[in-house]
């Protein structure tokens, strides 16, 4: 079946820096990729949606200039958290529904983002 | 805006005790169901879904969910569960193909010997 590969699956990153999050689609073309935030104890919230070639649409409460999407390829979709923050401490998983009009969704395996 | 409720956060169970794990979904319209598992430091894997026809459903790895749609549920079960289904799991729902799921909190299961 499809497979989204999503890097790296740990990261511990100082306060202030940036951070940066790949999902490959393996087998299929993801036109979109729906990124995702998952705090302890919490259910997944949607971030944001990005679409190849064309500027991400942000969930409201998030940041765009603090979650930077990038979806430059019909493979690739990446995530990068700037300026990180304890409080950006989270699990973020990203998902690509099936193409041809499928109704299957494919997940990455998720990054743990702790910053110290 | 659509909503998933799961009512419980944490289930403790022995070995071949039956699960039912509750999901309710706020949104009227056609919807697409989903049962996600978890494992500790895996992906997301599919265990059920449901678009149309046959209201009971049945997955992977013995577990089946009944869409009910005048109660707006669509609940998880499994007649005797073994250690191995310690995990945690979440129901999802969706509109159509080709938007994003909404996903309930997750409920987290423990299988005692």
């Amino acid at each position: 079946g499809a497979v989204v590969s999503q890097h790296p699956s740990w990261v511990i990153c100082k306060s202030g820096t940036s951070v940066k999050i790949e999902c490959r689609s393996l087998d299929f073309q993801a036109t979109t990729m729906f990124w995702y935030r998952q705090f302890p104890k919490q259910s997944l919230m949607l971030m944001a949606t990005s679409n190849e070639g064309s500027k991400a649409t942000y969930e409201q409460g998030v940041e765009k200039d603090k979650f930077l999407i990038n979806h430059a390829s019909l493979t690739l979709s990446t995530l990068t958290v700037t300026s990180a923050h304890p409080e950006d401490s989270s699990f973020y998983i990203c998902s690509a529904p099936a193409t041809g009009g499928g109704t299957e969704a494919f997940f990455g395996q998720g990054t743990r983002l702790t910053v110290v | 805006a659509q909503s998933v409720s799961q009512h419980n956060h944490h289930v403790i169970l022995s070995e071949a005790a039956s699960l039912e794990l509750g999901c309710n979904y706020s949104y009227g319209g056609t919807v697409n169901l989903f049962w996600y598992v978890q494992y500790p430091g895996q992906h997301l894997q599919l265990l059920l879904k449901y678009f149309s026809g046959d209201p009971l459903v049945k997955g992977i790895k013995g577990f089946e969910a009944e869409f009910i749609k005048s109660k707006f549920s669509f609940n998880l079960r499994k007649p005797s569960v073994q250690w191995s289904d310690t995990a945690e799991y979440f129901c999802a729902v969706r509109n159509s193909g080709n938007t994003p799921l909404v996903f309930g909190k997750g409920t987290r299961l423990s299988v005692i010997a």
